[in-house]
């Protein structure tokens, strides 16, 4: 099957500029999650999704990101304005409620690199 | 709530050498454990997962993991360290989110 598929892969901007990241997870998948992995960290929570709903997002830093899953599929981060800080590569995860419940797996895409100069 | 803690974050061995890299966990409840593996410019994949089917877990490329309730911990080893396991690994626990620890960087020398 697919695996989550994110674009773009890489993308350099100055800050104060916007940005947005999508996602397309595995497909069935209910989960959806973004998460954001500074460099020599450990990837960190941004928001969970469960179909088009929020389920948290309490770590997303509301006054310049945002993310939607209006149709319960794809997804879409944002980041407006962007700061320094930001520089990351940003994280795309699904799973299906079942392998949450047996396993609690979830499957990465392959990141979107942000440089933020 | 839960988390992980990795001690090390950088560990070095020998071509041929064990790996041994340390994760231990703090949960209320008996959670789901895992360790991933990400090669530079990567995503993160899969290495092996606890499930509370079995305490000692084998995963690919020759990983495995131990999960010890008494000393909460998933500790990830490997008898014989290759080349190719160079990367970064994290410890990762599941309740109601994932969680990851802050990563251990491994190095295999010649």
């Amino acid at each position: 099957e697919a695996g989550v598929a994110q674009s773009p892969r890489y993308k350099i901007i100055e800050k104060r500029q916007s940005v947005a990241f999508w996602c397309n997870p595995i497909s069935g998948h209910a989960t959806l999650y973004w998460y954001q992995q500074i460099l020599g960290q450990g990837p960190k929570l941004l928001i969970q999704f469960q179909n088009n709903g929020v389920v948290d997002d309490s770590q997303l830093p509301k006054d310049r990101f945002s993310a939607e899953r209006l149709k319960g599929v794809d997804s879409t981060l944002k980041i407006q304005p962007a700061k320094l800080e930001d520089s990351a590569v940003y994280l795309c995860a699904s799973s299906s409620i079942t392998r949450l419940a047996v396993t609690g797996e979830l499957f990465f895409g392959e990141g979107s690199r942000l440089t933020v100069l | 709530a839960q988390s992980v803690t990795q001690l090390g974050s950088h560990v070095s061995v020998s071509e041929g050498a064990l790996v041994l890299l340390r994760c231990n966990y703090s949960s209320s409840v008996p959670p789901y454990l895992f360790w991933y593996v990400q090669y530079p410019n990567q995503g993160l994949q899969l290495l092996l997962k606890y499930t509370s089917a079995a305490t000692l877990v084998k995963g690919i490329n020759g990983f495995e993991a131990e999960f010890k309730k008494s000393e909460t911990s998933f500790h990830l080893t490997k008898p014989s360290a290759h080349m190719s396991d160079a990367a970064e690994y994290f410890c990762a626990v599941n309740l109601n989110d994932m969680r990851f620890g802050a990563g251990t960087r491994l190095t295999v020398k010649p």
